[in-house]
């Protein structure tokens, strides 16, 4: 079965620096998809960026990338020039070839300004 | 934008009765989920649907539970029997596509809040 682990309960950055999320999974699928959400206080998830496993390039959007490490099963986000609007908290997800999505338990951002 | 809705955004009920939580998922989607966070913990997956019947659900989705696309819009989970401890959010999510069509990401609904009391 799929695990993702977040192994940073909380994290906490000043605002305009940059932060970086880790996140590692385990899979003995090939095809799959890895996804950022940030759930904020009002609790919906929004998807913050997507990497598909078959691309060696890392996905980026905007302030948010990602280093996508497939043979180490790694999975971080790098959040640049961090904003107050930026705390949340983040999960980092796996999508298996089924459709489902499997989350981590999570990392609590805060932003200090 | 498309987006995906649920219906209420908070229900309080009394344990032991039934509830049913609603979601309209984005039109052209396929592929429906509901997905469960009890406060302070992480998102569950409860169950997936296509093609009017369930593909898959979590050892959580017990005989409490069920699903349903009654009309060509609305997928609802129904709890039989509430219990204290189905307090949570509940996500419906919908996508495209799944297997090696993985072309989109699933898009979540705003969550519909259950107090159970």
């Amino acid at each position: 079965a799929q695990t993702v682990t977040q192994s940073q309960p909380e994290m906490s950055v000043q605002e305009a620096e940059t932060v970086t999320l880790s996140c590692t999974y385990d899979t003995s699928e090939s095809d799959y998809y890895l996804f950022w959400y940030k759930q904020p206080p009002s609790r919906q998830m929004i998807l913050v960026i997507r990497q598909e496993a078959y691309k060696q390039q890392n996905a980026t959007e905007n302030r948010f990338s990602v280093n996508f490490q497939k043979a180490a099963k790694s999975f971080s986000l790098k959040i640049s020039d961090s904003q107050l609007g930026d705390a949340a908290m983040y999960f980092c997800a796996y999508r298996s070839a089924m459709g489902k999505i499997i989350f981590g338990k999570g990392t609590r951002l805060h932003i200090l300004p | 934008e498309p987006e995906v809705t649920q219906t209420p955004s908070h229900q309080v009920t009394q344990m032991g009765q039934e509830v049913i939580l609603r979601c309209v998922p984005i039109s052209n989607h396929l592929y429906f989920y509901w997905y469960r966070q009890i406060l302070g913990q992480k998102v569950e997956f409860l169950v997936s649907f296509y093609n009017n019947e369930i593909s898959e659900k979590s050892e959580i989705f017990d005989d409490q539970f069920s699903v349903e696309r009654p009309d060509g819009s609305n997928f609802t989970l129904k709890i039989r029997s509430t219990k204290l401890e189905d307090s949570a959010m509940y996500f419906c999510a919908s996508t495209v596509s799944r297997g090696r069509r993985l072309n989109t990401e699933a898009f979540f609904g705003q969550g519909t809040r259950l107090t159970v009391v």
